[in-house]
């Protein structure tokens, strides 16, 4: 079974430093990930995902995330905060072969940007 | 513009009754999803369609109920049996229903009972 943790329910960075939002994955098979941004009261709006075509996958609004295989991993960056970029960030998971039975969902990490 | 609709964006439901959420895509996708999102609990899948006329439980089915007449909507019905129904709901789909099909979201129901 897939399953996602996200490192940290809350951070908070200052405007101008580095993003780093953590997301570990569990997946028997090869997996696909995806993340997404939720402003508040909205839906959720793709960043970027990674589909085994390259381990860096630049995403819009100037987000990166690497996949690392033998750490599990698929973190989130930014090189410089934006207080825009405050928001509600997930990271999703689904599978190689698997069906059409929907993402799983870390449980997300909010974003604070300090001015 | 393509994309997907929700309403109504808030909706309130005294508690026994059923209340039906709406959602409809113009995207001509053939698989859509249903979600309900609690404050730090991330997404949870209640139900999905792959194409007209079929659907399959996600992981917290009960108490929910929906339907898929027709390719472009999928409405979800909560019912009286559903416990704690207050959440935020999203509407989703996808091309085909793939695994690395990207899924894209509507705007959601705010639900509250009374």
């Amino acid at each position: 079974a897939q399953s996602v943790t996200q490192l940290g329910s809350h951070v908070s960075v200052s405007e101008g430093a580095l993003v780093l939002l953590r997301c570990n994955y569990s997946s028997s098979v090869p997996p696909y990930l995806f993340w997404y941004v939720q402003y508040p009261n909205q839906g959720l709006q793709l960043l970027l995902k990674y589909t085994s075509a390259a381990t860096l996958v630049k995403g819009i609004n100037g987000f990166e995330a690497e996949f690392k295989k033998s750490e599990t991993s698929f973190h989130l960056t930014k090189p410089s905060a934006h207080m825009s970029d405050a928001a509600e960030y997930f990271c999703a998971v689904s599978e190689f072969g698997g069906g059409a039975d929907g993402l799983t969902f870390g449980k997300g990490t909010h974003l604070i940007i300090q001015p | 513009d393509g994309g997907i609709t929700q309403s109504p964006k808030y909706l309130f439901r005294k508690e026994g009754q059923n209340v039906t959420l709406s959602c409809e895509q113009n995207l001509n996708h053939d698989a859509m999803y249903w979600y309900r999102q609690d404050p730090g609990q991330g997404l949870r899948l209640i139900y999905y369609s792959q194409i007209v006329n079929d659907f399959q439980k996600g992981d917290i089915a009960e108490g929910y109920s929906v339907s898929r007449e027709k390719k472009e909507s999928f409405p979800l019905t909560v019912t009286s049996a559903q416990k704690n129904p207050t959440a935020f709901y999203l509407c989703a789909s996808s091309m085909g229903g793939l695994a690395g099909d990207t899924q894209y979201f509507g705007p959601g129901t705010r639900l509250t009972v009374l």
